[in-house]
């Protein structure tokens, strides 16, 4: 069964560096997302992405995370300045219109 | 009040119960609802996806939905050791052309043999 794959499986940044978090989608979903957990938290949704473009953005999502689609299967997400507070899981997650959505394992990113 | 309120538990079961999970949601907007377990340590695993009101069933998981109360199930009979896991409830509003998920905060389920 095709499944989402995200890389690395866990990371850790010094608070202020830049981080890039990489997904493979399921390869004919059109629709991509990001999520962050928190540890002990819910899920949150951080940004859906369409027809490369955002299609929408939580608050969470401000200028530090950027999305990008750079060729036909990758999917990422960027933070530019990490913060302690961005220590989380994050997933990513992709679907076909009307269809329900299909997560990765995630990236547990740590920020000393 | 929060969109959707799901019992954190946790919630412990013999081998074999049926285990009762529940979300209620505020918004009337929700009409698509999914439940998803997730294993220690990896991602949300879709089980259940329904938009109507009213029940639906795969193997031993049956959803149940009511719109009029706001309210969902799941339910899982002969439950097994393996069930032991968190389990979310997800929903998605209608009326845009992004499927944004909003989760409840997931009921940490152990089923002891």
């Amino acid at each position: 069964e095709p499944e989402v794959t995200q890389t690395p499986s866990h990371q850790v940044t010094q608070m202020g560096q830049e981080v890039i978090l990489r997904c493979v989608p399921i390869s004919n979903h059109l629709y991509f997302y990001w999520y962050r957990q928190i540890l002990g938290q819910k899920v949150e949704f951080l940004v859906s992405f369409y027809n490369n473009e955002i299609s929408e953005k939580s608050e969470i999502f401000d200028d530090q995370f950027s999305v990008e689609r750079p060729d036909g299967s990758n999917f990422t997400l960027k933070i530019r300045s990490t913060k302690l507070e961005d220590s989380a899981m994050y997933f990513c997650a992709s679907s076909e219109a009307n269809q329900p959505q299909h997560f990765g394992d995630g990236t547990r990113l740590s920020i000393l | 009040q929060k969109e959707v309120e799901q019992d954190p538990g946790p919630l412990s079961v013999p081998e074999g119960a049926i285990v009762s999970l529940n979300c209620t949601y505020s918004n009337s907007a929700f009409q698509y609802f999914m439940w998803y377990r997730q294993y220690s340590r990896k991602g949300p695993e879709l089980l259940m996806y329904t938009y109507s009101s009213g029940n639906k069933e795969d193997g031993r998981f049956t959803a149940q939905v009511d719109k009029s109360s706001k309210y969902i199930s799941l339910f899982i009979r002969d439950s097994q050791p393996s069930d032991s896991a968190t389990y979310l409830c997800a929903m998605i509003k209608s009326g845009g052309s992004n499927y944004k998920l909003t989760f409840g905060k997931g009921t940490l389920l152990t089923v002891n043999p």
